[in-house]
């Protein structure tokens, strides 16, 4: 079967860093994507892994361990707009490796703090 | 990356009557389009994945018949909510993918149906 776990909820404060991890199980692991979304808006794109290791962009990194099924977000810097909620996401070959299709988490909720 | 539209922004009518939504990509080929259902607090559920000129592939639970989906063009896909009721109220977002995108899937901005 195919699973994905993260966090609900998380507080941090601004200017701070911070980590929302992600878990996951899955039969065709074909990456790992990151989303930003903010209430009521669709979900915009943050960062891409496929290989272990971290891939950093600006004030966001995602870091990726396939043999753990594990994948971490990391936020420095925070800033008030930051607050919104973050999908991971897993995208699964599906059977034949014809879907390739994505699998989201439920979100975790990130409130940043004065 | 590309630029998704969907129309309407959001939508509100009476249980038993039919609501289509429309997907749009502006400046995209979108040989892809995925159809995803939100629910309040709840992450994003695929409904169905529809390829330019052929049938949809729905997800597990997803009824076919109630969620009609038409992929005619590489820019646009339309999902119809037939004869919707209360419990078919949510957040339906469209994304698209294109040949050159094999990373990366464009959302659309959403459509908020509200079914009395």
């Amino acid at each position: 079967g195919q699973n994905i776990d993260q966090p609900t909820e998380m507080t941090a404060t601004e200017g701070a860093i911070v980590q929302i991890n992600c878990t996951y199980q899955t039969s065709g692991f074909n990456g790992l994507f990151w989303y930003q979304q903010h209430a009521g808006e669709a979900p915009t794109f943050l960062s891409y892994n496929v290989l272990d290791g971290l891939e950093e962009k600006g004030r966001f990194s995602s870091f990726l361990s396939r043999s753990k099924g594990y994948s971490y977000l990391l936020l420095k810097e925070l800033q008030m707009k930051d607050s919104a909620s973050y999908l991971c996401a897993v995208r699964d070959r599906g059977y034949g490796g014809a879907t390739n299709k994505l699998i989201f988490g439920t979100g975790t909720l990130l409130a940043v703090q004065p | 990356g590309a630029v998704v539209s969907q129309h309407p922004s959001w939508v509100i009518c009476k249980s038993g009557t039919s609501v289509k939504i429309e997907c749009r990509s502006l400046d995209f080929q979108a040989t892809t389009m995925f159809w995803y259902r939100q629910f309040p607090k709840q992450s994003l559920m695929l409904m169905a994945t529809s390829n330019e000129g052929s049938k949809a592939t729905y997800e597990q639970g997803v009824e076919k018949d109630k969620f009609l989906i038409n992929h005619a063009s590489l820019t646009l896909s339309t999902l119809t909510v037939t004869s919707a009721h209360p419990e078919d109220s949510s957040f339906y977002i469209c994304s698209v993918k294109g040949r050159e995108s094999y990373n990366e899937q464009f959302f659309g901005p959403g459509t908020r149906l509200t079914v009395l």
